[in-house]
């Protein structure tokens, strides 16, 4: 099946600072990959979908000079947290489509940002 | 109000009985329903989709779906302390997933 790979799996930093996390889609040409957020006990939530080519679009209340998103190639997106402080700290997930299965949506392993 | 509701649980039931879990949606336009399992700090795994009412049968597991009441279940038999997690109702509307908060399930063995 589809195998989207997402680095790194866990990333601290300092506040302040930027964090660039990888997704990418190993055998499969992904046109669309969304990004998804998880706090503690929570669901899932969309903040994005990227788009090869293209912006990406931000949910509303997703900062979307605060969470960077470029998908510059039809297997790669790439989400960066920049001046990341402490309520940014959560599970991030992405997620592709491969496009010969219409239901065939697979998700990367995640990464687990800390922030301190 | 929410596009997905799911009981957060937490449920149990003993190893070998059969666990059900349970989801509404809100939007009739909604197309395609998909169960996912979730293990602690792992991401979402895609267990069943189902688009068209009734029942879909996939080894222990089943999905019903009934578009009228706008609810989607999961059936788990002979359920196993390996299928314990926490168990995500998603809906999608057009591109977009609409996830639920997830029903955590423990089995007893």
């Amino acid at each position: 099946g589809a195998v989207v790979s997402q680095h790194p799996s866990w990333v601290i930093c300092k506040s302040g600072t930027s964090v660039k996390i990888e997704c990418r889609s190993l055998d499969f040409q992904a046109t669309t990959m969304f990004w998804y957020r998880q706090f503690p006990k929570q669901s899932l939530m969309l903040m994005a979908t990227s788009n090869e080519g293209s912006k990406a679009t931000h949910e509303q209340g997703v900062e979307k000079d605060k969470f960077l998103i470029n998908h510059a190639s039809l297997t790669l997106s790439t989400l960066t947290v920049t001046s990341a402080h402490p309520e940014d700290s959560s599970f991030y997930i992405c997620s592709a489509r491969d496009p010969r299965d219409f239901y065939g949506y697979t998700f990367g392993s995640g990464t687990r940002l800390t922030v301190v | 109000q929410k596009e997905v509701e799911q009981n957060s649980g937490p449920l149990s039931v003993p190893e070998g009985a059969i666990a059900s879990l349970n989801c509404t949606y809100s939007d009739r336009g909604s197309q395609s329903f998909f169960w996912y399992r979730q293990y602690s700090g792992k991401s979402p795994e895609l267990i069943m989709f189902i688009y068209s009412n009734g029942d879909k049968e996939d080894g222990r597991f089943t999905a019903q779906l009934n578009k009228a009441s706008q609810y989607v279940s999961l059936l788990i038999r002979d359920s196993q302390p390996s299928d314990s997690a926490t168990y995500l109702c998603a809906v999608n509307i057009g591109n977009q997933f609409y996830f639920g908060t997830g029903t955590s399930l423990t089995v007893i063995p």
